[in-house]
């Protein structure tokens, strides 16, 4: 599977302040996938973006894959403390492979 | 199903013992993966079944690991000679296929005493 680093490993904010993570690859990714586990929880597929320099948006969530195709981001708008939970990327090659994850709090 | 089921929630075993975990993925899905969670880490590939394809079994840790799936549909992953090691939670995920997204069970909170 292909590798990737996901950074920050934590982030703590604000409510009400914004949050991004970062997937970065060293190879070409055909696609990434983006998912969001809750404390205690399962992962959650949020979406996928298979173009080069996609743009996609759901509410508060802004999630971008780079020209290159080798790095991705999630970008979240004005925290909610209903954001808390691990954000995951995970590349879809030859089998679907997870980031290690970043934990976000949101202190109201 | 309307969603992953897996089976049991939770299990305690004795080190030694055997134990054998189920998974019913969503009517129709074709791929399945089985993932292994230890607190507070990342998702550790474990095998993936995709239709009548030979699985990808190269994240199964050690042969005391292994992994069917029946008709294409349910799946079980079995521990042998169960080690404090093993203890985490066993997640199962599927997929209709292709460029889809995944859905996830609840996941088996297996601990080893």
């Amino acid at each position: 599977g292909q590798q990737v680093m996901q950074i920050p490993q934590y982030q703590h904010v604000q409510e009400g302040e914004d949050f991004t993570t970062y997937c970065n690859s060293s190879t070409t990714l055909s696609n990434i996938q983006w998912y969001k586990q809750r404390p205690g929880g399962h992962p959650v597929f949020l979406i996928q973006l298979v173009k080069s320099g996609e743009v996609k948006k759901q509410k508060r969530l802004t999630f971008q894959f780079g020209e290159a195709k080798k790095n991705s981001s999630l970008h979240i708008t004005a925290t909610q403390t209903t954001d808390v939970g691990t954000y995951f990327c995970a590349p879809l090659g030859s089998r679907l492979t997870f980031g290690e994850g970043t934990q976000l709090t949101v202190n109201p | 199903g309307a969603g992953v089921s897996q089976s049991p929630s939770n299990k305690v075993t004795e080190k030694g013992k055997d134990v054998e975990l189920r998974c019913d993925p969503i009517s129709g899905h074709t791929a399945l993966y089985w993932y292994r969670q230890s607190l507070g880490q990342g998702l550790e590939f474990l095998i993936y079944f995709q239709g009548n394809s030979a699985p990808d079994k190269s994240g199964l840790p050690s042969d005391r690991f292994s992994a069917e799936r029946t008709g294409g549909s349910v799946s079980t992953l079995t521990i042998q000679r169960t080690q404090q090691e093993d203890s985490a939670v066993y997640l199962c995920a599927s997929s209709p296929g292709g460029y889809e997204g995944y859905t996830f069970g609840s996941g088996t909170r297996l601990t080893v005493v």
